[in-house]
């Protein structure tokens, strides 16, 4: 089944861009929406944003201007950007596969998560 | 931003139910909205439960069920087990500006 796995730097520095992977094996990137959700320790979640397949974006309006979030269909991998972090930054990133279809919405699977902290 | 608030905690007998509530700031919910459910337990990442108001996904339990309670998205736990102690969020869907997880409510099972 579809597995997908996140990577990158575990310590950010503040005012610099944090850089997150999520490589897709078990089925093709193609056709589906791929999203980003964080959460802060101890806190709840925060959709980020999602793109097609096709490169079309959705971000949360509030963290619009810091986000870019992109696609490599031939290497079956989505990433994550997000700009001039603060310390607010600091959460557990997770990367997620969305349904969006005349069959319903929904998100699965889901990585396992990975702990990024802004610090200097 | 539009807030999307639930219950912050309830407690819950085994064998009882308990219903959590979803409600927006931006009006009513309805099926356009297509809530999601989701468990979460310490240290895993969410298990998505229900999606668009009232689908179950396989791994679903019968338990578990969604629907609309007045202006609110609901989930209802039926004869609630000890392992269902966790912390629930819904995820509603606003078009353009995407979707908005909601506070979350931490169910404890006593």
């Amino acid at each position: 089944q579809v597995q997908l796995q996140e990577s990158g730097p575990g310590l950010v520095k503040p005012s610099e861009t944090l850089p997150l992977t999520c490589t897709v094996s078990g089925g093709s990137i193609s056709d589906y929406y791929w999203s980003w959700i964080r959460q802060p320790p101890g806190k709840g979640l925060e959709w980020i944003g999602y793109i097609y397949s096709s490169g079309i974006t959705t971000y949360n309006p509030s963290l619009k201007s810091r986000v870019t979030i992109s696609v490599d269909t031939s290497n079956n991998h989505f990433s994550l950007r997000l700009s001039t972090v603060t310390s607010a930054d600091t959460a557990v990133y997770y990367c997620a596969r969305a349904v969006i279809g005349d069959k319903g919405n929904w998100f699965d699977p889901w990585g396992e998560g990975t702990l990024v902290t802004v610090s200097s | 931003q539009t807030v999307v608030t639930q219950e912050p905690s309830l407690t819950v007998s085994p064998g009882g139910t308990v219903t959590l509530t979803c409600a927006s700031s931006a009006g009513a919910v309805t099926s356009a909205y297509y809530p999601n459910w989701f468990q979460q337990k310490p240290g895993q990442p969410p298990r998505a439960l229900i999606y668009s108001t009232t689908n179950k996904h396989s791994w679903t339990p019968g338990r578990f069920s969604g629907s609309l309670l007045g202006d609110k998205a609901a989930l209802t736990l039926s004869n609630v087990q000890p392992e269902d102690e966790a912390d629930y969020y819904c995820l509603l869907y606003y078009g353009g500006a995407g979707w908005v997880f909601g506070t979350g409510t931490k169910v404890t099972v006593l």
